[in-house]
């Protein structure tokens, strides 16, 4: 049974970078039939796609975040990060990972992690 | 590229039919079969119920089904039942520059 586990810390200052990493089990992340990657959902509201990545390190971002995200994969650990730069207040958030698979459509998802960003 | 429209909040009681609608703007929802659903529970992540416009993933339960026309997809949950309040996304590949966009999400109560 695949699982995600997402790890990292719960509390970034302001102008910091937030990074987070999505543990895989029971699947590989250098499968092909599948994107790995990151959605956020500020608590209480909705839920938005951060960007996905291919075990070959082929990248998608949102636009709205492009300039200050990177998302990487290291498949000799069955690993893939999130790193959000220059964050604020509004970067607060709960995190997941997901396994993307037809049309990146999110079927597996970690527990999620809420990251506060506070001084 | 704009988040799907759906209603803030839908309600029914045990038993009856609720449809919760997912409006799209950009030519791709016409064009493409590639929304799906997720229900979330309180303090959960979401979880897929429908991808590809129509289809169950394994263990979900037939009381959900979808549909599209035109600019609109539709979630319709049949035999309301209790453990069926959550909140409910839709959500859609595009080709533009967002390769992917959620709805703004519709909160489900059970009378």
């Amino acid at each position: 049974q695949l699982q995600l586990q997402e790890s990292g810390p719960g509390l970034v200052k302001p102008s910091e970078t937030l990074s987070l990493t999505c543990t895989v089990s029971g699947g590989s992340v250098r499968s092909s039939s599948y994107y790995w990657g990151w959605i956020r959902q500020p608590p209480g509201k909705g839920l938005q796609w951060i960007g996905s990545i291919f075990y070959s390190g082929t990248t998608y971002y949102t636009p709205s975040l492009e300039s200050r995200v990177t998302i990487s994969v290291d498949t000799s650990k069955n690993q893939f990060s999130l790193q959000l730069r220059s964050v604020t207040a509004a970067d607060t958030s709960i995190y997941y990972c997901a396994r993307q698979g037809i049309r990146y459509t999110p079927d597996y998802w970690g527990q999620g992690t809420l990251v506060t960003v506070s001084s | 590229q704009s988040a799907l429209a759906q209603p803030a909040s839908v309600s029914g009681s045990p038993g009856q039919s609720i449809t919760i609608s997912c409006t799209g703007t950009s030519s791709d929802f016409y064009t493409y079969n590639y929304v799906s659903w997720y229900q979330q529970h309180p303090g959960k992540a979401p979880k897929l119920l429908i991808f590809e416009v129509t289809n169950r993933p394994s263990g979900v339960s037939n009381r959900f089904s979808g549909s599209k026309s035109g600019d609109t997809a539709s979630l319709t949950i049949s035999g309301l039942q209790a453990e069926d309040e959550a909140d409910y996304y839709c959500s859609s590949y595009t080709s533009g520059i967002t390769l992917y966009v959620f709805g703004t999400g519709t909160k489900v109560t059970v009378l």
